[in-house]
C-alpha cells in the first residue's frame, strides 16, 4: 500500500518562501492526481491545488494562484509544493493527498502533514 | 464557488446511539462528486465515504451516505467510543473543491 511522505516542519519570516516535498513510498504517483490542502490552527481544511503527475498538468485554487507552484521530480515519485510572499496567515499544516483514481479526488491516501510557521 | 454548509456544529451521543450529520451545498453537486472524512486531533482526515454513498476501504458499513443535489447525509449507526472525531463534507465537482466546516462528534 502507498504511503505519502511529507517533509520536516519549516519556519519561515514573512515574505520568504517554503517548498514542501510529498514522496510516495511503496507504489507511484503515474496514474493518480495529487492535491494540495492546509488547515490553519484550529480550523478547517482548505484546498490549495491538484497536480497530475504523469501530465504535469496543474490546477490551482484562485485563492493561490500566482503564489504557489506545484512540480515533481523525474521519477515522478516526488510531488513539490512552493508557497511564495509567506505572510502570518499563511501557518498551517499542509497536506498532500491523493486522489481515488486521476479523475476522481475524494483523498483516500495523505501524508503526515508539514507544519509551516510563518513568523517574524 | 460551492459552498457546503454541516450541522449541527457539535453533537453530543452516547455510545450505542445513531449519529446523523448533514452537509447541504450552496448549488447543486453533479455526479454526486461528495466525500466525507474523519479527522482526530493531531491526524489527517480519513476518507469514510466518496460518491456520496460508497464506503472507503476498510471503512466499518455502520458508516453510510447518502443523498444527492444539495443534500447529503452521513450515518453513524450503533456509535463506539472512538469515533469521537471531527467529521468533514467535501465536494470534487468542480474546481475549486471545498470543506463544510466539520461537525464535531462528542460521545459521552
Amino acid at each position: 500500500q502507498v504511503q505519502l511522505v511529507q517533509s520536516g516542519a519549516e519556519v519561515r519570516k514573512p515574505g520568504s518562501s517554503v517548498k514542501v516535498s510529498c514522496k510516495a513510498s511503496g507504489g507511484t504517483l503515474t496514474k493518480f492526481s495529487i492535491n494540495w490542502l492546509r488547515q490553519a490552527p484550529g480550523q478547517g481544511l482548505e484546498w490549495m491545488g491538484r497536480i497530475l503527475p504523469i501530465f504535469g498538468e496543474t490546477n490551482y485554487a484562485q485563492k493561490f494562484r500566482g503564489r504557489v507552484t506545484f512540480s515533481t521530480d523525474k521519477s515522478p515519485s516526488t510531488v513539490y509544493m512552493e508557497l511564495s510572499s509567506l505572510r502570518s496567515e499563511d501557518t498551517a499544516v499542509y497536506y498532500c493527498a491523493r486522489g481515488i483514481t486521476s479523475l476522481l479526488d475524494a483523498f483516500n491516501i495523505w501524508g503526515q502533514g508539514t507544519i509551516v510557521t510563518v513568523s517574524s | 464557488e460551492i459552498i457546503l454548509t454541516q450541522s449541527p456544529g457539535t453533537l453530543s451521543l452516547s455510545p450505542g446511539e445513531r449519529a446523523t450529520l448533514s452537509c447541504r451545498a450552496s448549488q447543486s453537486v453533479s455526479g454526486s462528486y461528495l466525500a466525507w472524512y474523519q479527522q482526530k486531533p493531531g491526524q489527517a482526515p480519513r476518507l469514510l465515504i466518496y460518491g456520496a454513498s460508497t464506503r472507503a476501504s476498510g471503512i466499518p458499513v455502520r458508516f453510510s451516505g447518502s443523498g444527492s443535489g444539495t443534500d447529503f447525509t452521513l450515518t453513524i449507526s450503533r456509535l463506539e467510543p472512538e469515533d469521537s472525531a471531527v467529521y468533514y463534507c467535501q465536494h470534487y465537482d468542480k474546481s475549486p473543491y471545498t470543506f463544510g466546516q466539520g461537525t464535531k462528534l462528542q460521545i459521552k
